[in-house]
């Protein structure tokens, strides 16, 4: 079965700073990966996905975040934060995902959230 | 916007009551998801359509159901709401491939009191 841990419910961080929160992830298959930010009193939105190639993956707002296969984990970082980027944050896995896989299937699995905290 | 609608925004109702919440996918997405959020439970998996027909169940109660209608817009049904119940409850939708994205909508709060 698959699943996702996300080591840290709250991050306190002051504006400027860089932040790493970090997501590990357990699966038998090929995974997709991805971490989604809530802001509050609103919906998900995607920040960035792993589906294969570059272990690197660039996302918007200047997150990024590293698959470590080894490690399992899929850690994101930014390396100023400002004010704005206070919201909580999911790690999520697809579920049942596999090369190749053209179906249809593929709820995600979330982590439990991290609620960045960005202080002035 | 991700361009997924629903409604409504906010749902106060008693417990023992039967509620609707109404969701409309991205213009060409074929499958809906339904999540669960909770302070303690978290983002919960509840149920997915793939045009029109369920593709997978995750935690949802009996006293729960969902369907997808032909012109691709989903309804999650609750029973018998009990004080748990309450929650945030979002719908996604994406195109047909497993690694596409879902783009999720800003929620129904419903509150049972």
């Amino acid at each position: 079965a698959q699943s996702v841990t996300q080591l840290d419910s709250q991050v306190p961080v002051f504006e400027e700073a860089p932040v790493e929160l970090r997501c590990n992830y357990s699966s038998s298959v090929s995974v997709y990966l991805f971490w989604y930010v809530q802001y509050p009193n609103q919906g998900l939105q995607l920040l960035l996905k792993y589906l294969s190639g570059s272990t690197l993956v660039k996302g918007i707002n200047g997150f990024e975040a590293e698959f470590n296969k080894s490690q399992t984990s899929f850690h994101l970082r930014k390396p100023s934060v400002h004010i704005s980027d206070t919201a909580e944050y999911f790690c999520a896995v697809r579920a049942g995902a596999s090369i190749g896989y053209g179906g249809s299937q593929g709820n995600l699995i979330f982590g439990k959230g991290t609620k960045l905290s960005v202080k002035p | 916007d991700s361009g997924v609608t629903q409604t409504p925004k906010h749902l106060i109702t008693a417990t023992g009551q039967r509620v609707t919440l109404r969701c409309s996918p991205r213009s060409g997405d074929l499958s809906v998801y339904w999540y669960q959020q909770s302070l303690d439970q978290g983002l919960q998996f509840l149920i997915q359509y793939y045009n029109g027909e369920e593709r997978a169940k995750g935690n949802i109660l009996e006293r729960f159901s969902a369907q997808q209608f032909p012109d691709l817009h989903s309804e999650l049904n609750l029973s018998s709401l009990e004080l748990g119940d309450s929650a945030l409850y979002f719908c996604a939708s994406s195109r047909e491939r497993a690694y596409n994205e879902q783009f999720f909508g800003p929620g129904t709060r419903l509150t049972v009191l």
